[in-house]
C-alpha cells in the first residue's frame, strides 16, 4: 500500500508448500489491484489483478484474496516451486494513473 | 511475446554527464511510465507520458526530464547526472487508465560516480 516499509518483509517456505504473502493497503477509495512478482535482476512481471467489486480470483496455481473491510490483499501460491522465489509486489490504483506500488516481500523456497 | 525494451541493462556514467535512458514497447500502448527502484523506497513515479508528446511528472520529477516523440519510445533523459541518481531505472506501459496493469522492462542499473 502507500506505507513503503524501510525493512522488506521475508518468507520463507518449504518447496511444495502453500505461500501466502499479505498487503496492507491504506487508500480505501483504491479500485484495483495488482500483484507483481520481481525476480532477481528483472522487471516486476504481471502475475494477477483483482477489481474491488470482487473478492477472490484465481489463475493458475495463484489466488488473489481482497478484503475491503480491512484494507487487506493477499496472494496465495499453490505447492510453491523454487522458480516462485523472487520478490512480490502488491499494487493499488484509484483509477486515473496512480498506481501505488507497496515494498515487496522476498519469498524463499527451500529445497 | 510482448515486450518493453530498455536498450541498457548496467550504465556507469561521470557526475554531470547529461544521460539518456531508452524504453521502446511494442504493444501499440498508449502509457508509458519511467520509474525508479531503491532499497526500502520500493518503487517511486518519476514521469508518466499517456500520448505521444504529453507527458506529466510523477512524484520524483527533480532533476530528470523525458521526451516520446513516437508513440512507441520514452526517454529518461537526466540533465546533469548526480550520485544520488544511481539507481534502477524502470520503464513500463499500459494500454488504459486505471483497471490496467504495467508491462515493465527489464530495468537499466545506472551507476553514477
Amino acid at each position: 500500500g502507500e506505507s513503503v516499509g524501510l525493512h522488506l518483509p521475508t518468507l520463507s517456505v518449504q518447496e511444495g508448500d502453500n505461500s501466502i504473502i499479505n498487503c496492507a493497503y491504506s487508500n480505501s477509495a483504491s479500485d484495483y489491484f495488482i500483484w507483481y512478482k520481481q525476480e532477481s535482476g528483472k522487471g516486476p512481471q504481471f502475475i494477477i489483478d483483482i477489481r474491488s467489486n470482487m473478492d477472490k480470483r484465481q489463475g493458475q496455481r495463484v489466488t488473489v484474496l481482497l478484503n475491503k473491510t480491512v484494507k487487506h490483499l493477499s496472494l496465495q501460491i499453490a505447492a510453491t516451486q523454487p522458480g516462485d522465489s523472487a520478490v512480490y509486489f502488491c499494487a493499488e490504483n484509484t483509477g486515473g494513473f496512480k498506481t501505488i506500488f507497496g515494498a515487496g516481500t522476498r519469498l524463499f523456497v527451500k529445497a | 511475446d510482448v515486450k518493453v525494451t530498455q536498450s541498457s541493462r548496467y550504465l556507469v556514467k561521470r557526475t554531470g554527464e547529461k544521460v539518456f535512458l531508452e524504453c521502446v514497447q511494442d504493444m501499440d500502448h498508449e502509457n508509458m511510465f519511467w520509474y525508479r527502484q531503491d532499497p526500502g523506497l520500493g518503487l517511486r513515479l518519476i514521469y508518466f507520458s499517456y500520448d505521444v508528446k504529453m507527458k506529466e511528472k510523477g512524484d520524483i520529477p527533480e532533476g530528470y526530464s523525458v521526451s516520446r516523440e513516437k508513440k512507441e519510445r520514452f526517454s529518461l533523459i537526466l540533465e546533469s547526472a548526480s550520485t544520488n541518481q544511481t539507481s534502477m531505472y524502470l520503464c513500463a506501459s499500459s494500454f488504459g487508465v486505471g483497471n490496467y496493469g504495467y508491462t515493465f522492462g527489464s530495468g537499466t542499473r545506472l551507476t553514477v560516480v
